[in-house]
């Protein structure tokens, strides 16, 4: 298996642009994680899914933040408007609850740069 | 409310020591807890995961133990290597529910 595989690895962008962050997770999982990592604030909980369905989003920052799971080989985390403060690593992980152990397995990350 | 601590911060070893890093968590009704490593600019690697039930597991030169009346879990690294530097994170799952909550993390540094 590949992975969790996340997209795109850097961005850069100006504040109050749109940011797109996307996740594949290992398939057959069915639990997916967003995590955000920072200097300050080491690694914090946005939001996770269980089977495609939003559980627990009380990590997300503020209404700029949105999470979607439209099935179960794909998420996004949008963050619109973009702010300076928004910068940090993404990342996202997965899963298999119920019948395995619950590891957790992490992408590589997403670093996000807000000008 | 869980909160996860790893002492220390930061250690510097001479390559083929044995070495300790712990952690330590606040509420002891945990599902399981996982060690993970992180190289700089890189994503987590699960190292071992202790179920609730279980008292320690072994990968490798890597033993990672567990005492939750104590909140308390110990990653054991024997003859330490130069590409053990990372830095080393745990973090607990309460409430059988995949949510991690996560320490600060320990810089490891061994030197040649």
């Amino acid at each position: 298996d590949a992975g969790v595989i996340q997209s795109p690895r850097h961005e850069v962008t100006e504040m109050g642009q749109e940011v797109t962050l996307r996740c594949k997770p290992i398939s057959g999982h069915n639990s997916l994680f967003w995590y955000r990592q920072t200097m300050m604030r080491g690694l914090e909980l946005l939001i996770y899914f269980n089977n495609n369905v939003p559980i627990d989003d009380s990590g997300m920052p503020e209404d700029r933040f949105s999470a979607k799971m439209p099935n179960a080989s794909f998420s996004t985390l949008k963050i619109q408007p973009s702010e300076p403060r928004d910068s940090a690593v993404y990342f996202c992980a997965s899963s298999l609850r119920g019948a395995g152990t619950g590891e957790l397995f992490f992408g590589e990350g997403s670093r996000l740069t807000v000008l | 409310k869980q909160e996860v601590t790893q002492i220390p911060a930061a250690l510097s070893v001479p390559e083929g020591e044995n070495l300790v890093l712990n952690c330590s968590f606040t509420d002891s009704a945990i599902y399981n807890l996982q060690w993970f490593r992180q190289d700089p600019g890189k994503g987590l690697t699960s190292l071992l995961l202790i179920q609730s039930s279980q008292r320690e597991q072994t990968s490798g030169r890597l033993n990672a133990s567990l005492d939750k009346s104590s909140g308390r879990s110990t990653l054991y690294i024997a003859a330490s290597q130069p590409g053990d530097s990372a830095t080393y994170l745990c973090a607990v799952d309460s409430g059988n529910t995949g949510k991690l909550i996560f320490g600060q993390g320990t810089t490891l540094q061994v030197k040649p």
